[in-house]
């Protein structure tokens, strides 16, 4: 849901080793849901997008994982690189009509090369 | 194909002044979309417009703020009598409009600093 105020949660990990972000959404009735990466100083960028009739879909080096059933996200990142380093925040499109995006908190994931 | 452009990308306000924000969306993007994030936090939704229409102003507080994207040239946020509290980043992203579920394009932000 709406980020609420809290410093972001951190994600440290070393170069070549598999990335894990966690994200919980909070409209059951969302029917879209999308990863973004912000780096410092630009605008979110599109990562990878699911649809709620899907579980899993992957993309280069990418995979999102959906669980409706306990309204839970996660982005899966292979091989991390220094690149990679960013804010990572999950999106959610709630199905109430119209396309206003709905970002959570989000994840600052760190890469130690 | 140019991106989502917004100017200026730094603006620096006393308090009481006003502060006009511009994004211009992606070619052939009818959508535009006003987020505000503050330091460590995520995008707050403040406004969707189409051309010419406010469709949904849910997350834009009702005094001082207003938006507009006018049938030609760029989208412009207006806040009027700027506070400290003000200070932000402000993005603007647009969409096709086409679908009905779409991702958004960002631009690279106004940050916004009230003295």
């Amino acid at each position: 849901g709406e980020s609420v105020g809290l410093h972001l949660p951190t994600l440290s990990v070393q170069e070549g080793d598999n990335s894990i972000i966690n994200c919980a959404y909070s409209n059951s009735a969302s029917d879209y849901f999308i990863w973004y990466k912000q780096e410092s100083g630009k605008g979110p960028q599109f990562i990878i997008d699911i649809r709620s009739n899907m579980d899993k879909r992957q993309g280069q080096r990418v995979t999102v994982l959906l669980n409706k059933t306990v309204k839970h996200l996660s982005l899966q990142i292979a091989a991390t690189q220094p690149g990679d380093s960013a804010v990572y925040f999950c999106a959610e499109i709630p199905n109430t009509g119209g396309f206003k995006t709905i970002f959570g908190a989000g994840t600052r994931l760190f890469v130690k090369a | 194909n140019a991106g989502v452009m917004q100017n200026p990308r730094h603006l620096v306000r006393r308090r009481g002044q006003e502060a006009r924000l511009r994004c211009s969306p992606m070619k052939g993007h009818s959508h535009v979309y006003w987020y505000r994030q503050l330091p460590e936090e995520g995008l707050k939704f403040m406004v969707y417009l189409q051309k010419e229409n406010i469709i949904d102003e849910s997350g834009m507080p009702k005094e001082r703020f207003s938006a507009e994207f006018p049938k030609e040239g760029p989208s412009i946020l207006r806040i009027q009598q700027v506070v400290r509290g003000d200070s932000a980043a402000y993005f603007c992203a647009s969409s096709p409009g086409t679908g009905v579920l779409e991702k958004l394009f960002f631009g690279s932000g106004t940050q916004l600093s009230v003295l």
